[in-house]
């Protein structure tokens, strides 16, 4: 079965640090790629996708990640992060090809201390 | 604009009871999932509507579960007989996703977040 493995489950930084959040999946055919963030009392948002082309893609406030096809990765970076970046970030994958679903991993926890 | 919208929030439950819970979806959104997010995990996918037609119910863990979206817009997950580990956050997005659109990304409510005693 199709799974997503994020390996940090939780992580702490300090404000001006940088991030890298690791996210590896199981499938290997052609999938579509995201990040979802979810801020303390809000519901899932966007942050960034992955459909096709430039493996680099950029999101929303700085964020951005890289498909390595040869990996089955898409981490999730940001060079500084802020005390508003204190969330929890998903992964999740689609396959193409007559599948909607996604399928998630299990969060990993961002704490970023002022 | 609006967002998909969740009732209600929250639903505490004894064990044995039955539940419902409702999902309104943005507006013109063909399609239209379910999830279930238990505590310290990711959302699981449950079941996938395209209009009115359930497309997929592979995730649902038990006949107990029943999702239903008659007119192709708002959507109720039932839940029947309910039992404690069926505690959770019940997670409903939506998605423009017709056939000829179909790498659109799926937008998320905020839950409703059931408790079974």
């Amino acid at each position: 079965a199709q799974s997503v493995s994020q390996h940090n489950h939780h992580v702490i930084l300090s404000e001006a640090a940088s991030l890298e959040l690791g996210c590896n999946y199981s499938y290997g055919g052609t999938v579509n790629l995201f990040w979802y963030v979810q801020y303390p009392g809000q519901h899932l948002q966007l942050l960034l996708k992955y459909f096709s082309g430039d493996p680099l893609v950029k999101g929303i406030k700085g964020f951005e990640a890289e498909f390595i096809k040869s990996k089955f990765s898409f981490n999730l970076r940001k060079p500084s992060v802020q005390w508003s970046d204190t969330a929890e970030y998903f992964c999740a994958v689609k396959r193409v090809g007559g599948f909607q679903k996604l399928v998630f991993g299990t969060g990993t926890r961002l704490l970023v201390s002022p | 604009g609006a967002g998909v919208s969740q009732s209600p929030r929250y639903k505490v439950a004894k064990r044995g009871q039955d539940v419902a819970l409702r999902c309104d979806p943005i507006s013109g959104h063909v399609s239209l999932f379910w999830y279930q997010q238990a505590l310290g995990q990711g959302p699981e996918f449950l079941t996938y509507f395209q209009n009115e037609a359930q497309l997929d119910k592979s995730g649902l863990p038990s006949d107990r579960f029943f999702a239903e979206r008659p007119e192709g817009s708002v959507s109720t997950l039932k839940i029947q007989r309910t039992q404690q580990e069926d505690s959770a956050v019940y997670l409903c997005a939506s998605s423009l996703g017709a056939v000829l659109r179909p790498n659109q990304p799926q937008h998320f409510g905020d839950g409703t977040r059931l408790s079974i005693l």
